[in-house]
This record gives C-alpha cells, sequence and structure tokens, in this order.
C-alpha cells in the first residue's frame, strides 16, 4: 500500500507568522496533491503537481504556495498565515496518467493547523 | 467552478441496515468517480471506483452510475458499526486531470 506521511501533524502559529507543510510519499506516484478539509466544504484542492519541479492550480490557491522539490516530496507555503487558513490539511499521491486523473488517491494522515 | 454535491448530510442507520449515499455532478465532462471512506483522525481512503454506467459491486458496497443524470451512489447493505465515518465521493472530468471532491455524507450505525 502506498505511504504518505506529514509533517508536522499539528501546528499552531500566529497571524502573519509563516508556516511550512511537508509531504512525502515512497512509491514513486507522479501526481501529489494539498487538501484542506473544512465542515461544510468537504475537500478542497488547494495545488497539485504531475512531478519535480510542476506546479498546477487547484480550486483554493489564494493565500498558498507550494513546491514539488523531488518525485517524493511537496511542500505546502503559507507566508502571512490568516485565522481563514485554520484547517485540517491533507496531502494525496496517485499514478495517474498525466492529463488524465482516474486513478485512487492515497492521502497521508493529515496536519491541523490554528492560526491564531 | 466544477462541483459536486452529496447528500445528505448525515445519515444514522441501525446494524444491519442499508446506508445510502447520493452524489451529484454538474459538469459533464465527469467521467471518472471514487467513493472514499474517512474513519475520525484518519485520512480518507479508496472505497471503491465507477466508471461505467450501471452497478459495480463490491462486497457489502454497490456503486451505481448514470452518466446521463451526472448521479452516481453507493449503497451500504447490512451496515456495521465500523461503517461508522465520513464518506465522500470524487470525479474526474475527462478533459483535465483535476479531482473534485464532494463535500462528504457522516454515516453513524448504532449497534
Amino acid at each position: 500500500e502506498a505511504a504518505v506521511t506529514q509533517s508536522p501533524r499539528n501546528k499552531v502559529t500566529v497571524t502573519g507568522g509563516n508556516v511550512t507543510l511537508s509531504c512525502r510519499q515512497t512509491n514513486s506516484h507522479n501526481y501529489m496533491y494539498w487538501y484542506r478539509q473544512d465542515t461544510g466544504h468537504g475537500l478542497r484542492l488547494i495545488h497539485y503537481s504531475y512531478g519535480a519541479g510542476n506546479l498546477q492550480i487547484g480550486d483554493v490557491p489564494d493565500g498558498y504556495k507550494a513546491t514539488r522539490t523531488t518525485q517524493e516530496d511537496f511542500f505546502l507555503l503559507l507566508e502571512l498565515a490568516s485565522p481563514s487558513q485554520t484547517s485540517l490539511y491533507f496531502c494525496a499521491s496517485s499514478d495517474a496518467d498525466w492529463g488524465v486523473n482516474y486513478a485512487e488517491q492515497f492521502f497521508g494522515p493529515g496536519t491541523r493547523l490554528t492560526v491564531l | 467552478q466544477q462541483k459536486v454535491q452529496q447528500s445528505p448530510e448525515s445519515l444514522s442507520v441501525p446494524e444491519g441496515g442499508m446506508a445510502s449515499f447520493n452524489c451529484t455532478s454538474s459538469d459533464r465532462n465527469f467521467q471518472y468517480f471514487w467513493w472514499y471512506r474517512q474513519h475520525s483522525g484518519e485520512g480518507p481512503k479508496a472505497l471503491m471506483s465507477i466508471f461505467s454506467d450501471g452497478d459495480k459491486k463490491e462486497g457489502r458496497f454497490t456503486a451505481h452510475l448514470n452518466k446521463a443524470s451526472l448521479h452516481v451512489s453507493l449503497h451500504i447493505r447490512d451496515s456495521q458499526p465500523s461503517d461508522s465515518a465520513l464518506y465522500f465521493c470524487a470525479a474526474s472530468p475527462s478533459n483535465t486531470d483535476k479531482v473534485v471532491f464532494g463535500t462528504g455524507t457522516r454515516l453513524q450505525v448504532s449497534p
């Protein structure tokens, strides 16, 4: 089974602070994703990537940057955190073909971020 | 923005009962559908996929897809307390690599 790990598992920061969330997958999947989960909104796609150096814009990208440094590692950056970014963040990976995405996604355990 | 609407928001069934979830997409380009389940404190995990019109059965789980009406459903027969979780449908269009998740349905199975 695909392994996706996230760190940290919990993070508290203040408004205006910088936060980096990390994700690593060990199954050489080409696609990686960042989602946020909020009650009433389900899972919303922030950014995703097809491979190292590639970045695609998701549905709720404002206030977030992301970088895919290697096949395994995908980072989510909040440079000026705001309370509205308090959420549960999930990373996922999948072995989809480029351009058409019908593959299963494998999710990490999540990072709970609180912005005070 | 492409959307996937799920209903109901929450559902309570007795142990051994049938649980049913519905999902309607907003875009006819959505062609590939998955159902995911998320237990409390964990990340979502895939239950099953359905890509063709009709029914697909895997054990106690049956998915149904009707592309003409943009509707997909999931049915769990003989529900168990361990099925208590949050259920998501996810849809992918045929013309992009984006995946859109629904808002989720929370299932509670009481012993």
